[in-house]
């Protein structure tokens, strides 16, 4: 079956380290390939997607690339702020019928920056 | 734009007591749409998913279930809460051929 394996927490940076978050995946066919991020309290947000192999996501200063070769999506920023402390989870997506999709989720992983 | 909104965002319930959940979308029509628990320590489960409206799937067999009696509103229901029930949950939701889930705030679930 379907599964998303990411590194495990919690993860401490300083304010403007460089952020790796790694994740790879096992799926049948080519899945849609997600992060979503939880701040505390608060339900998930998407934070970026990719579709399709070789696929660059990116949003507020995130990044990460759908290596179809390595099944992995590991997300990364050139600078962390403090605003960036939170979960973050990878997922990845497959058609369960229709038009109907099922998310499978990684663990999440927790990340702390501190000023 | 599209909106999600769960209520209640939080609960404190005993033991044995019933429990309704409501989820609603907004600025959309015929949502595809998704309750998951996020419990302490533990990931993010599916739980049930709704192509239209009466339409119920259920991925996991538990004390639990869910209905959608409009086209944008799914309610998760329990008639007796156990201690195992709390936790986190999410109503999600996408739209047309869209893969991407977009999530509700969460109602925060205390059983005692």
């Amino acid at each position: 079956g379907d599964s998303v394996t990411q590194m495990e927490g919690p993860v401490t940076l300083s304010e403007e380290a460089f952020l790796t978050i790694n994740c790879t995946y096992t799926a049948t066919g080519y899945p849609s390939l997600f992060w979503y991020v939880q701040y505390p309290g608060e339900g998930l947000q998407l934070l970026l997607k990719a579709t399709k192999a070789d696929d660059k996501g990116s949003n507020k200063g995130f990044e990460a690339t759908y290596r179809k070769e390595t099944t992995s999506f590991h997300l990364e920023k050139g600078s962390v702020q403090v605003s960036d402390s939170a979960v973050y989870f990878c997922a990845n997506t497959r058609a369960v019928g229709g038009s109907n999709y099922k998310l499978t989720f990684g663990k999440g992983t927790l990340l702390t920056v501190n000023p | 734009s599209q909106t999600i909104h769960q209520w209640p965002a939080t609960l404190v319930q005993p033991v044995g007591s019933p429990l309704s959940l409501e989820c609603t979308v907004e600025g959309t029509s015929n949502p595809n749409l998704y309750w998951y628990r996020q419990a302490a320590g533990r990931g993010l489960q599916l739980l049930f998913y709704s192509v239209g409206i009466g339409q119920i799937s259920s991925e996991v067999p538990q004390n639990l279930s869910a209905s959608r009696p409009q086209d944008r509103q799914f309610i998760l229901s329990s008639k007796k809460l156990l201690l195992s029930d709390s936790g986190f949950y999410l109503c999600a939701w996408t739209g047309g051929a869209g893969d991407t889930q977009y999530f509700g705030p969460g109602t925060r679930l205390t059983v005692l």
